[in-house]
């Protein structure tokens, strides 16, 4: 089975504070992708990686950085929290362009 | 609690009923499809797949019927069970394209005893 793990199932930040949200997938899949999820919105992509190094911002990558230095690890980055940023964080990978994604189990992000 | 699920459609089923749930899409360039489970406190769970070459597919317990002249997707669930209990979202995805998923708000379910 596929297992993408992201590091915390909730935080709690202050705003201004610099959060970094982790997720490991043990497959080997190439790209990796994070999405917020928020009522009424679905999901919505941030940023996405298809391969070590390389980063493409995605639908709404305003306030967000990435990094991938390892290819089973993606970094969300927000370099400076703000209370609209409060959000479930949901990380997916894929084995290929013509795969599917698969998810983890979300980080629910409070910003206060 | 799960605030995902605030603003959504809900359908409500007798146990042991069939569940249909909907989902209009908007690209018409669109030629793949997923439909995802998401419980509570969980991230989205891959259910089952179409191509746009077929009309129909099942699974265990599941259907999924396309229709691209209207661009149209169901999901059908057989025998509703509480553990049937999520919210229930499509992605399209345009494989002759940039292969991004557009996801669907999504629909609630709720079986009832």
């Amino acid at each position: 089975d596929v297992k993408v793990t992201q590091s915390s199932r909730y935080l709690v930040k202050r705003t201004g504070e610099k959060v970094f949200l982790e997720c490991v997938q043990d497959m080997d899949h190439e790209n990796m992708f994070w999405y917020r999820q928020d009522p009424g919105l679905g999901l919505r992509l941030i940023y996405f990686s298809y391969d070590v190094k390389m980063k493409e911002k995605g639908d709404i990558p305003e306030g967000y950085s990435v990094s991938r230095e390892k290819k089973e690890r993606f970094s969300l980055i927000l370099e400076s929290a703000s209370t609209n940023q409060t959000s479930m964080y949901l990380c997916a990978s894929r084995q290929g362009i013509k795969n599917i994604q698969y998810f983890g189990a979300g980080t629910r992000l409070s910003v206060l | 609690g799960e605030s995902v699920g605030l603003h959504l459609p809900t359908l409500s089923v007798q146990e042991g009923d069939n569940s249909i749930i909907n989902c209009a899409y908007s690209n018409s360039a669109s030629d793949y499809f997923i439909w995802y489970k998401q419980e509570s406190g969980k991230g989205p769970q891959f259910i089952i797949d179409i191509r746009s070459n077929m009309d129909k597919r099942q699974g265990q317990r599941v259907t999924v019927l396309l229709n691209k002249t209207v661009k149209h997707l169901s999901l059908q669930i057989a025998a509703t069970q509480p553990g049937d209990s999520a919210v229930y979202f499509c992605a399209e995805i345009d494989r002759g394209g940039t292969y991004k998923y557009i996801f669907g708000t999504g629909t609630r379910l709720k079986v009832l005893a």
